[in-house]
C-alpha cells in the first residue's frame, strides 16, 4: 500500500520569503502526484499535478513542484510567498494502474504567512 | 459550473444518535468518493463509487457506517449509531473515471 509523508506540520514565515514543503511517498510503482491546498474556510482545491513528462511542474498562484523519482519526493516550492498563501497544503499520491482513482494523502502542512 | 455540494455543513449530535450526510457531485462525474478527515490529518478514503456501484469500500467501518448512491448521481453517507470518535469532517469528492478529484466543502460532525 502507498503512504505519503509530509515533513513539516507547521511552517511560519514572512511575506516575500521562499517556501519549500517536503513530500515523500512510498510506492514501488508508477505514480501520479498532486498538491492540494485548503484556504481558511474553503474546500480542498488542486494546486498542481504530475502525471508524466517534465518533472518540474508549474501550478496556480506561482507554485511549482519537482518530482525526483530516485528520492520518491515531490516537493512544493514558491519563491516569494504572500499573506494570501496562508493555508493548509496536502500532498497526495495515486498509484497509477492500480484499481481505481484512489488518492492517498499526507498529513498536511499548515503554512502561516505573516504580513 | 456548480461544484460538489454537501449538506449539512455542520452537524452536532449526541452519541448513539444516527446521522446522515448528503452529497451531490459535479454533473457528469461518474465517480464519487467519501473521505474522512480528522483534525490535523489528511483525508482518508472511506468509499468510492463508480456510477452506482461501490468499487472500494475496504476502509468503511461497516458495523456502523453505510452509504448509497442510488441512480448513480447523489449519495448519502450514514452513521448509526454515532460514537464520540466519529467527530471529524466528512468530505465528498467527484471525478470523471481517472481524472482530477473535485472536493466539496465537507460536513463537520461533532458528537457529544
Amino acid at each position: 500500500a502507498q503512504s505519503v509523508s509530509q515533513h513539516n506540520h507547521h511552517v511560519i514565515l514572512s511575506e516575500a520569503a521562499s517556501l519549500e514543503l517536503g513530500c515523500n511517498y512510498s510506492y514501488g510503482g508508477t505514480v501520479n502526484l498532486f498538491w492540494y491546498v485548503q484556504y481558511p474556510g474553503q474546500h480542498l482545491q488542486l494546486l498542481l499535478k504530475y502525471f508524466s513528462g517534465d518533472p518540474l511542474v508549474k501550478g496556480i498562484k506561482g507554485f511549482e513542484a519537482e518530482f525526483i523519482k530516485s528520492k520518491f519526493s515531490f516537493n512544493l516550492r514558491k519563491p516569494s510567498v504572500q499573506w494570501s498563501d496562508t493555508a493548509e497544503y496536502f500532498c497526495a499520491v495515486n498509484a497509477r494502474g492500480a484499481a481505481g482513482n484512489k488518492l492517498t494523502f499526507g498529513g498536511g502542512t499548515r503554512v502561516l504567512v505573516k504580513p | 459550473e456548480a461544484g460538489v455540494v454537501q449538506s449539512p455543513r455542520y452537524k452536532i449530535i449526541e452519541k448513539k444518535q444516527p446521522v446522515a450526510f448528503w452529497c451531490n457531485p459535479i454533473s457528469g462525474h461518474n465517480t464519487l468518493y467519501w473521505y474522512l478527515q480528522n483534525l490535523g490529518q489528511g483525508p482518508e478514503l472511506l468509499i468510492r463509487y463508480e456510477n452506482e456501484e461501490a468499487v472500494d469500500d475496504s476502509q468503511l467501518p461497516k458495523d456502523r457506517f453505510s452509504a448509497e448512491r442510488l441512480k448513480g448521481v447523489d449519495s448519502t453517507l450514514k452513521i448509526q449509531p454515532a460514537e464520540l470518535g466519529d467527530s471529524a469532517v466528512y468530505l465528498c469528492a467527484s471525478s470523471l473515471l481517472e481524472g482530477e478529484q473535485f472536493f466539496g466543502p465537507g460536513t463537520r460532525l461533532t458528537v457529544l
